[in-house]
């Protein structure tokens, strides 16, 4: 059990929808960090969060978003879903220090399905 | 850029053969991080190792061990005596100082016959 947590591990919804997809860092991590795992793209980073603020962005669609609250936890939200966004989505966490990353520990990653 | 090769699609062998997982990196910090993950077929990502571009020591854990050299941009896993067990889809990924996203290979699928 890595400590990071993430739910719901699967969801399906049709396409045109808006899913909210939740992770919960490991205890002290101040560090949230979104992937995209696809069967063409592979493993491609999204988004960090640090300490409730937004630190690096990768190959984030302008159709998702993400957020850190005060309590460490993050969102990403996925709207006007396509098929092609069907992928299992990974958060990960570390910290404390945001300066480097000091091994990236990955929740069980949730599974969405667009229909 | 930042960018890792793992030219092994997939590898199968015996249960006990020993097996070596290729990643080659490429990169232009001084200072950088690597790391493998294997993914069971359950799904998750587990952490395996971290080793920073400073630290050209092989390690081994158990039956995995770790070959770094800085000079040909290499750090290859290898796993002896392997085991079903070991069965996954085995992922290298790197990361450079002050970057904070880790930039994936596109991951070697191992499997062990018993």
């Amino acid at each position: 059990d890595s400590g990071v947590t993430q739910t719901p591990k699967h969801l399906i919804t049709a396409t045109g929808q808006r899913v909210t997809l939740r992770c919960s860092p490991r205890s002290g991590d101040l560090s949230v960090y979104w992937y995209q795992q696809s069967l063409d793209q592979g493993l491609q980073f999204l988004i960090q969060y640090y300490n409730g603020e937004e630190r690096a962005k990768g190959n984030i669609l302008e159709r998702f978003s993400a957020q850190q609250f005060p309590d460490l936890h993050s969102e990403l939200n996925l709207s006007s879903l396509e098929l092609g966004d069907s992928a299992l989505y990974f958060c990960a966490s570390s910290g404390p220090n945001p300066g480097f990353v000091a091994e990236a520990f990955f929740g069980q990653g949730t599974r969405l399905t667009v229909v | 850029a930042q960018k890792v090769t793992q030219a092994q699609t997939e590898i199968s062998v015996v249960e006990k053969e020993d097996v070596t997982l290729d990643c080659v990196y490429e990169t232009r910090d001084t200072t950088y991080y690597l790391f493998w993950y294997k993914q069971p077929p359950s799904g998750e990502l587990v952490f395996l190792i971290r080793r920073n571009s400073f630290d050209e020591q092989n390690e081994i854990s158990g039956r995995y061990s770790w070959n770094f050299q800085k000079s040909t941009s290499s750090f290859n896993f290898t796993i002896t005596a392997s085991q079903v067990v070991d069965s996954a889809v085995y992922f290298c990924a790197l990361s450079g100082m002050g970057a904070q996203k880790l930039v994936f290979g596109q991951g070697t699928r191992l499997t062990i016959n018993p």
